[in-house]
């Protein structure tokens, strides 16, 4: 099992671009949740779905969106990236929503320049 | 929502010595409440949990310990290692619907041989 794989690993991106970052998942999980990780500020949740055919936002949503493409899948999207944006992206599944363990991806490095 | 407080956010240990990390939470219905582990350049992962209805667990050098009358839990690592060296995150969650993990904002713990 390859467990939450996350692409792309690094990207730089100019200020209006938009770009999608893909987040997959081999166990099965019906929970996914996409978070940013800045420094001083720990992990916080931007969207998560809490089952295939939904999503909530989550504590930080502005300037993103997310699409549960299908039980294994699911997607962010920044329209128009600012370089607030710049920051790592974590994706993470769970079995259930309710207080369960998480399991991370590697993370997507982003620049916005 | 709930605020998760986590110090100190550096700590230095002879190899050997013990280190522990303290989190303080808000939301007295907050319930589960996870400890990861991220190296660098990698996603956080899992290495301890425990719920509301447990005060202490165990799993070899790593203990948690769960007070909820002062609403804080702490992370004990024994006899630690050079590879224990990274950044640790607490976490709470409510375990209910929403299932939003509120993330400390991070131990940097270096191990000195």
């Amino acid at each position: 099992n390859a467990g939450v794989t996350q692409t792309p690993k690094f990207q730089v991106l100019k200020t209006g671009q938009s770009m999608t970052l893909q987040c997959a998942q081999d166990m099965n999980h019906n929970s996914m949740y996409w978070y940013r990780q800045d420094p001083g500020m720990g992990l916080r949740l931007i969207y998560y779905s809490a089952s295939e055919g939904t999503t909530d936002k989550g504590e930080v949503p502005n300037g993103y969106n997310v699409s549960r493409l299908n039980k294994r899948e699911f997607s962010l999207r920044l329209e128009s990236a600012a370089p607030s944006q710049t920051s790592v992206y974590f994706c993470a599944s769970s079995e259930v929503l309710a207080g369960e363990t998480q399991y991370f991806g590697p993370g997507t490095r982003l620049l916005v320049l | 929502g709930e605020n998760v407080e986590q110090h100190p956010s550096t700590l230095s240990v002879q190899e050997g010595d013990s280190a522990v990390i303290k989190c303080t939470y808000s939301d007295s219905a907050s319930n589960y409440f996870p400890w990861y582990k991220q190296e660098l350049g990698k996603g956080p992962q899992l290495i301890i949990d425990i719920r509301s209805n447990v005060g202490e667990k165990k799993d070899q050098r790593i203990a948690v310990t769960l007070n909820k009358t002062a609403k804080h839990f702490s992370l004990h690592i024994t006899e630690t290692q050079p590879e224990d060296s990274a950044v640790y995150f607490c976490a709470a969650s409510k375990g209910n619907t929403g299932n939003q993990f509120y993330f400390g904002t991070g131990t940097s713990l270096t191990v000195i041989p």
